[in-house]
């Protein structure tokens, strides 16, 4: 069973601190996203990643920035963090097409 | 433009009543459709993908392209049913999200 773990379950920074949030996976797979989480909005795509140092933007990649250095991890960098990123951020990994996801990191933004 | 639409945020049902959670897709090519379920506390999973055509804790699902829907259905709903779920439409290599519906059983 795949693990796609997320390094941090809770977050709390202050505005304009930068953010990293970390994602490792252990399948070797190809394909890791970003995903942020709101109630009424669903799953929104921040960035994906088809290999390493590869990276594509998603739906909202506005006020963000990703890293793949290595093939297992994937990471997201709020440069300098705003209150409305506030949010559940979840992680995904795929090597077909169905995403196996993490546990979430509830950012909360002060 | 592709689009996943579940129409009802909320949708509250009594024990052992039948459950059908909508979702309607806009894709012009071949469509590839899944279900994800989110159980409180718990990470999103995968619940069943419309290519099987499998049965997954008594959850079914049939995509109809003429009316472009991939409705989740159960035919008794249980306690533990109830979660939040997304319809996800699959375009090469990435997955489009419905905004999800939140079922909920009362005993």
């Amino acid at each position: 069973d795949v693990k796609v773990t997320q390094s941090s379950r809770y977050l709390v920074k202050r505005t304009g601190e930068k953010v990293f949030l970390e994602c490792v996976q252990d399948m070797d797979h190809e394909n890791m996203f970003w995903y942020r989480q709101d109630p009424g909005l669903g799953l929104r795509l921040i960035y994906f990643s088809y290999d390493v140092k590869m990276k594509e933007k998603g739906d909202i990649p506005e006020g963000y920035s990703v890293s793949r250095e290595k093939k297992e991890r994937f990471s997201l960098i709020l440069e300098s963090a705003s209150t409305n990123q506030t949010s559940m951020y979840l992680c995904a990994s795929s090597s077909r097409r169905d995403h196996s996801f993490g546990s979430g990191t509830r950012l909360t933004v002060v | 433009a592709q689009r996943v639409t579940q129409p009802e945020k909320l949708l509250s049902v009594f024990k052992g009543a039948p459950v059908e959670l909508k979702c309607n897709y806009s894709y012009s090519g071949s469509p590839e459709l899944f279900w994800y379920v989110q159980y409180s506390r718990q990470r999103l999973q995968l619940l069943l993908r419309h290519i099987s055509r499998e049965s997954i804790k008594g959850f079914t699902a049939d995509l109809n392209k003429g009316e472009t829907s991939f409705h989740l259905k159960k035919p008794f709903a249980q306690e533990e049913d109830s979660a939040m779920y997304y319809c996800a439409l699959v375009i090469p290599d990435k997955l489009i999200f419905g905004t999800g519906t939140r079922l909920q059983v009362f005993p």
